[in-house]
């Protein structure tokens, strides 16, 4: 299986910072990568699929990019609805896997 | 609109059996692979199984494998997933998801909540 190691685990930030979040998988996977938001009883949302293609209906404030085996979503001006958890997932190969999420809270 | 509605959740008894039904809406659901993610509860998700639009291709994570069966009746845009020996480690809120161009899972339902449990 594909390990999807993802960080920081969680992070602290102020509304108009630009954090960042990675991923790291365990073998190539191209550009086989998507990001997800997800808030407190609700249910995933996605927001980038393919490495950096941006959802319909998502802020261009958020944003993707692949380097080799490494990925990164960024949030360009961080928003008080962007505060949420955030996970990672390969759609390479099955059995499709998800990184440990990323918790994004208020400083 | 793509909907998705998911029902059968409840709590179960180890070893015990439940059936999960998905409604879907909104789109051709005959064109697309439908996937059921779980997630238990403070903890990440996990992708259980997966079906082609025609039903004919299935696959399953090997933590349900032999005990889960994924299966869908286009007729009536329905998915489901038969659940038998069920555990304690697969209580979570079962996802049915809508499969994406990339393998993403691009549209989500509410979820249905599976408790395991003596």
């Amino acid at each position: 299986d594909i390990q999807m190691t993802q960080s920081p685990s969680s992070l602290s930030a102020s509304v108009g910072d630009r954090i960042i979040i990675t991923c790291r998988a365990s073998q190539g996977i191209g550009t086989y990568l998507n990001w997800y938001q997800q808030k407190a009883g609700k249910a995933p949302k996605l927001l980038i699929y393919a490495a950096s293609s941006l959802q319909s209906g998502v802020p261009s404030r958020f944003s993707g990019s692949a380097s080799g085996t490494d990925f990164t979503l960024t949030i360009s001006s961080l928003q008080p609805e962007d505060f949420a958890t955030y996970y990672c997932q390969q759609s390479y190969s099955i059995p499709q896997t998800f990184g440990g999420g990323t918790k994004v809270e208020i400083k | 609109e793509v909907q998705l509605v998911e029902s059968g959740g409840g709590v179960v008894q180890p070893g015990g059996s439940l059936r999960l039904s998905c409604a879907a809406a909104g789109f051709p659901f005959d064109e697309y692979a439908m996937h059921w993610v779980r997630q238990p509860p403070g903890k990440g998700p996990q992708w259980v199984s997966l079906i082609s639009g025609n039903g004919g291709t299935t696959y399953y994570a090997d933590s349900v494998k032999g005990r889960f069966t994924i299966s869908r009746d286009n007729s009536k845009n329905s998915l489901y997933l038969q659940m038998n020996s069920l555990r304690t480690e697969d209580t979570a809120f079962y996802y049915c998801t809508k499969g994406g161009d990339y393998g993403d899972y691009r549209y989500w339902g509410q979820g249905t909540l599976v408790t395991v449990s003596s």
